[in-house]
């Protein structure tokens, strides 16, 4: 298995409080991704990463934030959680841009009431 | 919006039995991968094929693409209880970083 660690695997908040998702490699990849998966909906890429403080938005990324500071954490910011976010949230990670294997983490379910 | 769409939504077969799953997309692609969920886990990948390829086997999978059609079918062969999962296609676009776009899936069962 890819050495990615998402974290927390499982939590529950209320409606209009932040959230921080961790996604922490230990792989050395330069590409890093958050993606979403809803019922209906497969996965939705919301904001990927090509380097240390280089990122760009995905598919749906309004109301969300990321940042990079290192190259083995990526963090997923929900700065005030709606219900529309109850999701489960993947890391994913790959080596290179073209057409290269990209590699999931485990998920982080979030639940937002 | 999703580029990938697979079909059928969900598939039932007996184990030993083939199973095929199509996906197609809508616009042109550097290469379209498979990939396989189990439940509550994240995804794996099991086979990439670029657009310049037409077919691919790894192991008990066969994939194809069809360029023209905008289409892939994987094929599982011998079908085994645990195929049982969730199978999604993910079309890698020509310009722009890695950014898969994925289907919403086939949820495969495989009946002892």
């Amino acid at each position: 298995d890819a050495g990615i660690t998402q974290s927390p695997r499982h939590k529950v908040t209320e409606t209009g409080t932040p959230v921080t998702l961790r996604c922490h490699q230990t792989e050395n990849h330069r590409y890093m991704y958050w993606y979403r998966q809803d019922p209906g909906h497969g996965l939705r890429l919301i904001h990927y990463s090509y380097g240390v403080k280089d990122t760009d938005k995905g598919e749906v990324s309004d109301g969300y934030s990321v940042s990079r500071s290192k190259t083995e954490d990526f963090l997923l910011t929900l700065e005030s959680a709606t219900s529309s976010q109850t999701s489960v949230y993947f890391c994913a990670i790959s080596p290179h841009m073209d057409g290269n294997t990209i590699y999931f983490g485990e998920g982080s379910w979030l639940t937002v009431v | 919006s999703q580029q990938g769409e697979e079909d059928p939504q969900a598939l039932s077969i007996q184990e030993g039995e083939n199973a095929t799953m199509n996906c197609s997309y809508k616009t042109s692609i550097n290469n379209l991968q498979w990939y396989r969920q189990n439940s509550g886990r994240g995804l794996v990948h099991l086979i990439l094929i670029r657009s310049n390829e037409r077919e691919k086997h790894s192991g008990r999978l066969r994939v194809t693409l069809d360029t023209s059609k905008k289409s892939s079918s994987l094929l599982i062969t011998a079908s085994r209880a645990a195929d049982t999962a969730s199978y999604f296609c993910a079309t890698g676009p020509i310009q722009g970083a890695q950014k898969l776009v994925f289907g919403q899936g086939t949820r495969l069962t495989i009946n002892p």
